[in-house]
């Protein structure tokens, strides 16, 4: 069964804090992304990064970077983090063909206070 | 502009009834379209793909493409409260950059 997680699932820090979110597959898919999703604009491409330190911004990379040592690990790093961040953040990974279906993990809620 | 257009935004089906969903991309370098669902709290699951100009049927889900006008449509037959989710239309580029184009979705309702 094709899975991917994410840590936490729920997280709560205050403005100017260090996040880190964690994102893992078994699938051994080439290309995983990180996406925000709010209310009134749908998904948006933080990051994707297709394979070990082969990593591009996405759509809305400013106040992001990802890390990306082992092809099953991904994380989201915010340095400082802004009000404006608080979102649900869903990591996906997929594999590199064209037809290939983009699978996500459940998301981390974050507020950021 | 969004690149992947969905309409209606939102809606309501009685339980039983045919819904039916549209999606239009404004980019010819679109390739292939999916389509995802994700309920309420969780996550986007995929429903169903098409790549081909045609028609794709699985179960209570059919799937249209027409790839000259870059239309896709999903119908929902025989709707069930359980169908009531957000439907999210996603598009592939042509060259496989890995990316997808998600449009805003359409939330459907189905009323028992």
């Amino acid at each position: 069964d094709m899975k991917v997680t994410q840590m936490p699932r729920y997280l709560i820090k205050r403005m100017g804090e260090n996040v880190l979110l964690e994102c893992g597959q078994d699938m051994s898919h080439e290309t995983m992304y990180w996406y925000r999703q709010d209310p009134g604009l749908g998904l948006q491409l933080i990051y994707i990064s297709y394979d070990v330190d082969s990593n591009s911004e996405g759509d809305i990379p400013k106040g992001y970077r990802v890390s990306r040592k082992k092809r099953e690990h991904f994380s989201l790093i915010l340095d400082s983090a802004k009000t404006n961040q608080t979102s649900v953040y869903f990591c996906a990974s997929r594999l590199q063909g064209d037809q290939d279906t983009q699978y996500f993990g459940p998301g981390t809620r974050l507020l950021v206070l | 502009q969004q690149k992947v257009q969905q309409s209606p935004e939102s809606l309501i089906v009685p339980e039983g009834g045919m819904a039916s969903l549209n999606c239009t991309s404004s980019d010819r370098n679109v390739d292939y379209f999916w389509w995802y669902r994700q309920h309420s709290g969780k996550s986007p699951k995929m429903l169903m793909s098409i790549f081909s100009n045609g028609e794709k049927e699985e179960g209570r889900f059919t799937v249209h493409l027409n790839k000259a006008s870059l239309h896709t449509s999903l119908h929902i037959r025989d709707s069930q409260p359980s169908d009531s989710a957000l439907y999210l239309c996603a598009a592939s580029m042509r060259g496989n950059t890995g990316k997808l184009i998600f449009g805003l979705g359409t939330t459907l309702q189905v009323q028992p």
